[in-house]
C-alpha cells in the first residue's frame, strides 16, 4: 500500500455541525500533514504531527481540533466553522520530514 | 523567512512544443526541493526531489534541475494529458525538524492538441 487515503472526499456541513475529517497511510511514515488549499491558491500549512505527537500548529483557530490516534491514522475534527473555511484539506505524510506524499483530499463546503 | 517564486504563472503550449518552467527560491539552508503535479480538485502528485545545485532528475518527458538560487521543470514534446498545475515546493532546516513546505503559486500549463 503506497497511498494516502482521506474520507470523505466531499462534505458539506452547517455552521453549527461538528464533523471529521480522516486520513491513513500505511507506509510507516513517521509524519503527518494537514494543509488547506483555496482555489487558485497553493496548499498552506496547518498542523504536523512527528512520531504521533503535535509539533506544529500554524496558528490554526481553535475550531480545527488535529488528532493523531496512531501512527497510520490522522483525523482534523471540524466545530463552528465559518463560509470561510470552506477549501480543499488535505492530508500528507512523510517517510523522513522531507518530501511528502499527499491524498487525494476533501473537499468541505461551509453553508 | 522561505520564499518561492514561480513563473510563469500560466503558460499555453501546443502539442509537441517543448518549453521550462522555472522556480525562484531563498531559504535559510536547503533541505529539499520538490516538484508537484496538481489536477484541478485532486491532491498534488509528487514527481521530484532535488536536494543539490546541479542535481538533475528524469520521468518520463519531465526533467528538473537545479541550480543555488532556482529549479527549472523541462517540458519535452509536450502532450494534452500533461495540462495541470505545476507546483514548486521548498523544505529548509530553518524548521528545525519535520515541518511543513513553502510553496510557489505554481504554474498553470495548457497543452492544446
Amino acid at each position: 500500500d503506497t497511498e494516502v487515503t482521506q474520507t470523505p472526499k466531499h462534505l458539506v456541513m452547517g455552521m453549527t455541525n461538528k464533523k471529521s475529517l480522516k486520513c491513513e497511510q500505511h507506509m510507516g511514515h513517521r509524519a503527518m500533514y494537514w494543509y488547506k488549499q483555496k482555489a487558485k491558491k497553493p496548499p498552506e500549512l496547518m498542523f504536523v504531527y512527528s512520531y504521533e505527537k503535535l509539533s506544529i500548529n500554524e496558528s490554526v483557530p481553535s475550531r480545527f481540533s488535529p488528532e493523531c490516534p496512531n501512527s497510520s491514522l490522522l483525523n482534523l475534527h471540524l466545530h463552528a466553522l465559518q463560509p470561510e473555511d470552506s477549501a480543499l484539506y488535505l492530508c500528507a505524510s512523510s517517510p523522513t520530514g522531507n518530501e511528502q506524499f499527499f491524498g487525494p483530499g476533501t473537499r468541505l463546503t461551509v453553508l | 523567512e522561505d520564499q518561492v517564486t514561480q513563473s510563469p504563472e500560466a503558460l499555453r503550449l501546443q502539442e509537441g512544443e517543448s518549453s521550462s518552467l522555472n522556480c525562484s527560491y531563498t531559504v535559510s539552508g536547503l533541505r529539499g526541493l520538490f516538484w508537484y503535479r496538481q489536477d484541478p480538485g485532486k491532491g498534488p502528485e509528487f514527481l521530484f526531489t532535488l536536494y543539490s545545485a546541479g542535481e538533475e532528475k528524469e520521468k518520463e518527458r519531465l526533467k528538473a534541475t537545479l541550480t543555488k538560487k532556482e529549479s527549472f521543470l523541462h517540458i519535452t514534446a509536450p502532450k494534452p494529458e500533461d495540462s495541470a498545475t505545476y507546483l514548486c515546493a521548498v523544505h529548509s532546516y530553518s524548521g528545525g525538524g519535520a515541518d511543513g513546505l513553502t510553496f510557489g503559486k505554481g504554474t498553470h500549463l495548457i497543452i492544446q492538441p
